[in-house]
């Protein structure tokens, strides 16, 4: 079975500053990763994904991942964070087995003016 | 770009009626699935649906739920009877192949049992 462990129910950074979500994983056959993002009273948007190839993955509003097999990590980094980055951030796991995506809990990020 | 919609947005109800939420996937797609997120908590699989049958389902889709494609276009989730507990945002989603690829979420139904 998948899971799916968010470090950080809340962060907080300064505008400007590096934006870095943190995401383990649990997977007994090699995983898909997803980042998601929700906006207040909105639905979820693809940030990035992982499936196969590269381990390094450019998204949506300069958002990229790493997904590191040795660690089982997929965090989320973003170089400076705006304002509009302002959202909840859910990252997800799934196979090329499985019907469902198994999301973690979520981080709220906080960007400080 | 195509997209997943959604009806209705808002859904207030008595506990013990009968709710229909409905979804329209993208047209090409091939699988379909309900999750739902209460208040504050994390994004929980429903169901999924291909071929005009569940594919796998999760505990919470117990036998008050149902789904149905009634038309070839629409994807709908009934609640047979209404819980307190099943106040949520109920998302619907699709895809074009099986398994983890790319699931193309709607914009949610916000249900509310009274």
């Amino acid at each position: 079975a998948q899971s799916v462990t968010q470090l950080g129910s809340h962060v907080s950074v300064s505008e400007g500053a590096l934006v870095l979500l943190r995401c383990n994983y649990s997977s007994s056959v090699p995983p898909y990763l997803f980042w998601y993002v929700q906006y207040p009273n909105q639905g979820l948007q693809l940030l990035l994904k992982y499936t196969t190839g590269a381990t390094l993955v450019k998204g949506i509003n300069g958002f990229e991942a790493e997904f590191k097999k040795s660690e089982t990590s997929f965090h989320l980094t973003k170089p400076s964070a705006h304002m509009s980055d302002a959202a909840e951030y859910f990252c997800a796991v799934s196979t090329n087995r499985d019907d469902k995506i198994i999301f973690g809990k979520g981080t709220r990020l906080h960007i400080l003016p | 770009e195509p997209e997943v919609t959604q009806t209705p947005s808002h859904q207030v109800t008595q506990m013990g009626q009968e709710v229909i939420l409905r979804c329209v996937p993208i047209s090409n797609h091939l699988y379909f699935y309900w999750y739902r997120q209460i208040l504050g908590q994390k994004v929980e699989f429903l169901v999924s649906f291909y071929n005009n049958e569940i594919s796998e389902k999760s505990e919470i889709f117990d036998d008050q739920f149902s789904v149905e494609r009634p038309d070839g276009s629409n994807f709908t989730l009934k609640i047979r009877s209404t819980k307190l507990e099943d106040s949520a945002m109920y998302f619907c989603a699709s895809s074009s192949t099986r398994g983890g690829e790319t699931q193309y979420f709607g914009p949610g139904t916000r249900l509310l049992v009274l």
